[in-house]
């Protein structure tokens, strides 16, 4: 059974920095795309950006690039979303989506609440 | 950048038929799929490759396309089905996956 299960909560506060993850299990995590998609509470989904984990190649949405990164480490089939320095703002629900095929989004992780305040 | 532009709510009586419909430029050169999300819970695909209904969907999810809107077509809507729905699909040139705004279903 393919199962992207991602870390638990987080509270931050503004200027910290945060590693959220995201394991797959069930198939192998170099054969699809990761995308990380944010949802601000009582808002729509954003797609932030994506890493293929065979080789680590990423691409961002040009409204998160510069402020967070992708990464992921094959050998333990996770990936990554990670800030260097918070902001209230980045207060949202945060899911890892397996990408199919560069088309539709076929398996979600559960979602990681991250919320930032001082 | 581009932007997918879906109606902020949708509202049927239980039995009619719901319409949800996405625009975009892009939509003629990229397909589109369509997610269901229930408060508290991930995105589940309903629809992919403009018309085609995942296993495990109900039939009464159907989906169409035509130049740049494709359309979410629930038909007899049950109460369970009330849920906020989002299309997703890509730039023209594909690297850029961008998502609808999202739309309320209201089964009243």
């Amino acid at each position: 059974e393919v199962q992207l299960v991602q870390s638990g909560a987080e509270v931050k506060k503004p200027g910290e920095s945060l590693r959220i993850s995201c394991k797959g299990s069930g198939y192998s995590l170099t054969s699809f795309w990761i995308s990380w998609v944010r949802q601000v509470p009582g808002k729509g989904l954003e797609w932030m950006g994506r890493i293929d984990p065979g080789d680590s190649y990423t691409n961002y949405s040009p409204s998160f690039q510069g402020h967070v990164t992708i990464s992921a480490d094959k050998s333990i089939s996770t990936a990554y979303l990670q800030w260097s320095s918070l902001q209230v703002s980045d207060t949202a629900m945060y899911y890892c989506a397996r990408r199919y095929n560069s088309s539709w989004f076929d398996y979600w992780g559960q979602g990681t609440l991250v919320t930032v305040s001082s | 950048s581009y932007e997918l532009t879906q109606p902020p709510s949708v509202s049927v009586s239980p039995g009619q038929t719901a319409r949800i419909t996405c625009s975009g430029d892009a939509l003629p050169k990229q397909y589109a799929y369509w997610y269901q999300q229930k408060p508290g819970q991930a995105p589940v695909l309903v629809i992919n490759t403009d018309t085609e209904r995942p296993s495990g969907i109900p039939e009464r999810f159907s989906g169409a396309s035509s130049g740049t809107t494709v359309t979410l077509t629930i038909s007899g809507v049950q109460a369970e089905d009330e849920a906020d729905y989002y299309c997703q699909s890509a730039d023209s040139s594909g690297t850029y996956v961008v998502f609808g705004g999202g739309t309320k279903l209201t089964v009243l």
